[in-house]
């Protein structure tokens, strides 16, 4: 089965500074992708950063960047300068051709964010 | 507005009274899937579209039907809810098949089965 991990159920960091959130996933794709998503309390899901598993280098997106560790199935986000408006639950998720192509996104627990001032 | 809408976004019921969500799509995206999302549990996928007319479940279907007549319309049926269907309701649709194209998520539906 495809599964995601997020291990941290709740993580919090000061205005400004910069916070790692974990992810490990399992897949028997041979390609995939992974992506994480923002859902702040308007509960809208988000699209923040999303890494194709055949490429080495990692993504960034502005204040957000990714380390991806293809062997060892890890997937974590690091947001640099936190500021108050990242306070949300982030969700890892994976994505691949499961057997007929159904778009499916695995999705992780989720890790909510507070940024405190 | 490229965007995906759904209706109603807070909806309270009873038990076994029949009910729809909808869902629309202003991008002509060929593929609509729906999800719920759990406390602890994430997001799953209920149902899926691959384009007019095809359909196929996803990974939590019992108790859920979809149909899709129109490229730009997805409703999820509830014949007879029950309160292990209280969750928020997500519908996605993206451009085409392969996770190379992007999916956009509607704003979500509170359904609270009593």
């Amino acid at each position: 089965a495809q599964t995601v991990t997020q291990s941290q159920p709740e993580m919090s960091v000061q205005e400004a500074e910069t916070v790692t959130l974990s992810c490990t996933y399992d897949t028997s794709e041979s390609n995939y992708y992974l992506f994480w998503y923002k859902q702040p309390p308007s509960r809208q899901m988000i699209l923040v950063i999303r890494q194709e598993a055949y490429k080495q280098q990692n993504a960034t997106e502005n204040r957000f960047s990714v380390n991806f560790q293809k062997a060892a199935k890890s997937f974590s986000l690091k947001i640099s300068d936190s500021q108050l408006g990242d306070t949300a639950m982030y969700f890892c998720a994976s994505g691949g051709l499961y057997g007929g192509a159904t778009n499916k996104l695995i999705f992780g627990t989720g890790t909510l964010l507070a940024v405190q001032p | 507005e490229a965007q995906v809408t759904q209706n109603p976004r807070y909806l309270i019921t009873v038990t076994g009274k029949k009910l729809t969500v909808t869902c629309s799509q202003n991008m002509n995206h060929e593929y609509m899937s729906w999800y719920r999302q759990d406390p602890g549990l994430g997001l799953r996928q209920i149902y899926y579209s691959m384009n007019v007319e095809v359909t196929d479940k996803g990974d939590v279907p019992e108790g859920y039907k979809v149909s899709r007549k129109e490229k730009r319309n997805f409703p999820l049926i509830l014949e007879s809810p029950s309160p292990n269907q209280t969750s928020l309701y997500f519908c996605a649709s993206s451009l085409g098949r392969g996770l190379s194209y992007e999916q956009y998520f509607g704003p979500g539906t509170r359904l609270t089965v009593t």
